[in-house]
């Protein structure tokens, strides 16, 4: 069974501080490595996407991976109260199937 | 701005019903999802598709879910006989994929759908 794990949460983090999100992957042939944030009765959004070890910035948003272990992670800097939301890690293996964790709820008090 | 679209958007429909959803992808895009959502569940690949073939339906209940891409422009998703047990949100996606390597998934804003 491939999969993907993520911490729940919640993960509280105050308003300007650093939120950590972290996931891992069982499937070794995974390829593409995704994050994506969904507010409370919407939709997921994409945030990112990663392809290669090391880091990945867009903006605040900086995704990491690291393929021997199995590891991928998104770092919110500066997060703001308009950044809760669950946020949902993805890895897209081999025949383009897309498995989902089940996500992580985080909270960013003001 | 490019958007995927559902339709419904909610649904409620009787047990022993029939239920077709429909979703527009992005113009350009080769890849199409059906996901289910639950609370319990979370999100749940039903099946895919890339350039309108079927890649999996795996994670659908073959006697009574069905999906289909008839063109370019939609994709359906049917449930028949409907049982309160399929009752979640419905969330199509499309995405562009090359090679091996995809650039993620456009997710429309879903069906919710309540089976009494």
């Amino acid at each position: 069974q491939k999969e993907v794990e993520q911490n729940s949460g919640p993960l509280s983090v105050p308003e300007g501080a650093i939120a950590s999100l972290n996931c891992t992957y069982s499937d070794r042939g995974s390829q593409s490595f995704f994050w994506y944030r969904q507010y409370s009765g919407k939709s997921p959004e994409l945030i990112m996407f990663i392809y290669s070890n090391g880091d990945k910035e867009d903006g605040r948003f900086t995704a990491q991976l690291n393929k021997a272990s199995q590891y991928v992670s998104l770092l919110i800097r500066d997060s703001q109260p308009s950044d809760s939301a669950t946020y949902l890690c993805a890895a897209h293996t081999g025949g383009f199937k897309t498995i989902f964790g089940a996500g992580t709820r985080l909270f960013v008090k003001a | 701005d490019a958007r995927v679209t559902q339709t419904p958007r909610h649904k409620v429909t009787e047990m022993g019903q029939e239920v077709t959803m429909r979703c527009q992808p992005i113009l350009g895009h080769n890849t199409v999802f059906w996901y289910r959502q639950t609370m319990m569940q979370g999100l749940e690949l039903l099946a895919y598709f890339r350039n309108r073939a079927p890649l999996d339906d795996s994670g659908m209940p073959k006697d009574r879910f069905s999906a289909e891409m008839p063109d370019a422009t939609l994709a359906t998703l049917k449930i028949q006989p409907s049982e309160p047990r399929d009752s979640a949100v419905y969330f199509c996606a499309s995405g562009l994929v090359s090679g091996s390597l995809g650039t993620g998934q456009y997710f429309g804003p879903g069906t919710r759908l309540t089976v009494t």
